[in-house]
């Protein structure tokens, strides 16, 4: 059962255009959620989080915007820049004080110059 | 300051053989966590230590993988004896109880021949 979904694997993009990924999730406990940026033989790298008590939190090019109703959240980049070719993960933590983090499958971001 | 460590890097063993992971969380963090990542599975937590003591274990696939944390600064994933379907990635994380984010080393490559 995938609590954390990306449903899109791949996503090409324009150099300077906006980028935006999308994550789903399923469990309504869920309270804190994440982004990971990952490179080739590197580890996932943290981008940016929200809580649920928000629905927007921005850090410079990157904003994530929660919408709660509909179980979803996404991430905004812009402009994109060729650096930002990676593959990007969405995770999840439950609000039962757990530090465990569900992550979704990834998508695979590639800009284009 | 220096991130997560982890090592080997990569490593290649034979089915049947033992083999340990490493790790080194960042100085001051007091949660760590022990990730494996493969195709099929995606990134998927094994366990996870909160001020040395193990939490949560319910993702270790069976009783060959192992794990201890002797210390704030240290700890092993041990997989004995080893088969071909534990060849993946293997991670490590740490962070501070409570705050979510969680930062990842660079990554084991295992692979069982």
């Amino acid at each position: 059962d995938q609590q954390v979904k990306q449903n899109s694997p791949s996503l090409s993009v324009q150099e300077g255009r906006i980028s935006i990924l999308n994550c789903d999730y399923t469990n309504s406990m869920f309270d804190y959620f994440l982004w990971y940026k990952k490179y080739p033989a590197e580890g996932p790298t943290f981008l940016i989080s929200i809580s649920s008590i928000k629905d927007k939190n921005e850090d410079g090019r990157f904003t994530v915007f929660l919408n709660k109703s509909a179980k979803h959240l996404s991430l905004h980049i812009v402009p994109s820049q060729p650096g930002d070719s990676a593959v990007y993960f969405c995770a999840a933590r439950s609000n039962f004080g757990n530090e465990k983090l569900t992550f979704g499958t990834g998508t695979r971001l590639t800009i284009i110059p | 300051d220096a991130g997560v460590i982890q090592s080997p890097r990569h490593e290649v063993t034979e089915m049947g053989q033992e083999v340990t992971l490493r790790c080194k969380p960042i100085s001051g963090h007091n949660s760590l966590f022990w990730y494996r990542q493969t195709m099929m599975r995606g990134l998927e937590l094994l366990i996870y230590f909160n001020n040395n003591v193990p939490i949560d274990d319910s993702g270790m696939p069976e009783d060959r993988f192992s794990a201890k944390m002797p210390n704030a600064s240290f700890s092993t994933l041990k997989i004995q004896p080893s088969e071909p379907r534990d060849s993946a990635v293997y991670f490590c994380a740490s962070g501070r109880v409570g705050e979510g984010e969680q930062f990842f080393g660079p990554g084991t490559r295992l692979t069982v021949l």
